[in-house]
């Protein structure tokens, strides 16, 4: 049973575009939703997060849009550099303590 | 302060076999978690200790099984291996300490192939 819904698969992105990543997830109890984000030969490491009574995040470049009603939340990348070619993943948690519950994660190839 | 580390980069095992994957947590930290990621596959969460004991576990066999040290330093054992535990073995530590706190780190991880 898959908790946390990812897609794409795969994306590509003109350099300077914006990437969009979207996450779907079923149980209303999780309470954390961060974004990892895994370069080839290397752990995930945490990109931004959100919890669920906040309906947007910006840090940076990367925006995390969240719709509770749909149970949906995404990733916006602004101006798209090829250092951002990386794997994304989802991911939610019940708590930003407990286990890690991962999409399956999307591959983005940002083109110079 | 050093990142977590873990060894050995890569493994490679025959089915049946046992394999130990050791980790060492960031500094300050006391819990580390263990993740299974398959090829082109998310993390699945193994289980998580907790200043040496189990706090957590998910939807793997006993075969998996954990220890953490007094030094909260970790070891992940799989027995009796199969073909389909050839993956990416993540560590990642968290928590503890005046700077400790809810992320969660991760190594490099180890990659096991069984044949």
């Amino acid at each position: 049973q898959q908790q946390v819904k990812q897609s794409p698969q795969s994306l590509i992105v003109q350099k300077g575009g914006i990437s969009i990543i979207n996450c779907a997830y079923e149980n209303t109890a999780f309470d954390y939703f961060p974004w990892y984000q895994q370069f080839p030969g290397k752990g995930p490491a945490l990109l931004i997060a959100i919890r669920p009574d906040v309906s947007e995040k910006k840090e940076g470049r990367f925006t995390i849009s969240f719709n509770k009603s749909a149970k949906q939340f995404s990733l916006h990348i602004m101006d798209s550099q090829p250092g951002d070619s990386a794997t994304y993943f989802c991911a939610a948690q019940y708590s930003s303590a407990s286990k890690i519950i991962f999409g399956s994660g999307t591959r983005l190839s940002i083109r110079p | 302060e050093t990142g977590v580390t873990q060894s050995p980069t890569h493994l490679i095992k025959t089915r049946g076999q046992q394999v130990t994957l050791r980790c060492s947590s960031q500094s300050g930290h006391n819990t580390v978690s263990w993740y299974q990621q398959a090829l082109g596959q998310g993390p699945q969460f193994i289980f998580q200790y907790y200043r040496e004991e189990e706090n957590g576990r998910g939807n793997f066999p006993p075969r998996f099984s954990g220890l953490q040290f007094p030094n909260y330093s970790s070891e992940l054992n799989v027995n009796a291996l199969e073909l389909d535990d050839s993956a990416l073995y993540l560590c990642a530590s968290s928590g503890g300490g005046a700077r400790g706190g809810n992320e969660q780190f991760f190594g490099p991880g180890t990659r096991l192939t069984v044949l």
